[in-house]
């Protein structure tokens, strides 16, 4: 594609439910990166993959917090037991000499 | 610990000049680098200084001092487009381009 996609752009889940949020990067790029971004603040690194393996993940604020990459494309970010602390918008970037973001999925756990 | 220290807010006039600072103290540097991002958008790289000095990319320049702990985008000939929030950007590792420690944002309003 053109660009760094996310879906879904925005989901609302309750408290306690399970998420995965989606991200397909730029065809090509090998490195991903998982952030979020709380209101007013800049983004905070989460993930990193290299490939298909996660080369550094610790962003990642405790083991309800996931991410996968198995064909060194797509990465999903999944979350269990969603808090709401959680919410946020989940930003993801793939970067060849530059990185590049796409629009992120705001989560809301209600 | 690890912080980047840049103004809430800036305010200017359409056609006017604008500096953003940022000062950071971080347990690893190899680089600032700034961004830009319109409310509800993805930010968007605007430039990257690695050494001391100014780069200068069209209407934006960005400037380093490492002994100083500090940088600053410069952004010449405001346009109303430039409305929106800028964060500077510390590359903390070696092994990963864009494992990115930002600053929470200056939020530019331009005025005509």
């Amino acid at each position: 594609g053109a660009g760094v996609s996310q879906t879904p752009s925005n989901k609302v889940t309750e408290k306690g439910k399970y998420v995965e949020l989606r991200c397909d990067p730029i065809s090509g790029h090998t490195a991903l990166y998982w952030y979020r971004q709380s209101l007013g603040q800049g983004p905070e690194f989460l993930i990193y993959f290299q490939g298909t393996g996660a080369a550094d993940d610790s962003g990642l604020p405790n083991d309800r917090f996931f991410a996968v990459r198995p064909e060194g494309s797509v990465s999903t970010l999944k979350i269990q037991r969603t808090e709401r602390g959680d919410s946020a918008v989940y930003l993801c970037a793939s970067a060849d000499t530059e990185a590049f973001f796409g629009q992120g999925t705001r989560l809301t756990v209600v | 610990g690890q912080s980047l220290e840049q103004p809430s807010e800036v305010t200017a006039v359409e056609g006017a000049i604008v500096q953003i600072n940022c000062t950071y103290q971080t347990s690893g540097f190899y680089g600032l680098s700034w961004y830009q991002q319109h409310d509800g958008g993805a930010p968007t790289f605007l430039s990257y200084n690695a050494l001391d000095g100014l780069e200068e990319t069209g209407r934006f320049s960005s400037f380093l001092s490492r002994s100083d702990s500090y940088g600053y985008l410069l952004l010449q000939e405001l346009q109303m487009k430039d409305s929106a929030s800028y964060f500077c950007a510390v590359r903390g590792s070696m092994d990963s381009s864009y494992k990115l420690i930002f600053g929470s944002g200056t939020r530019l309003l331009v005025r005509p």
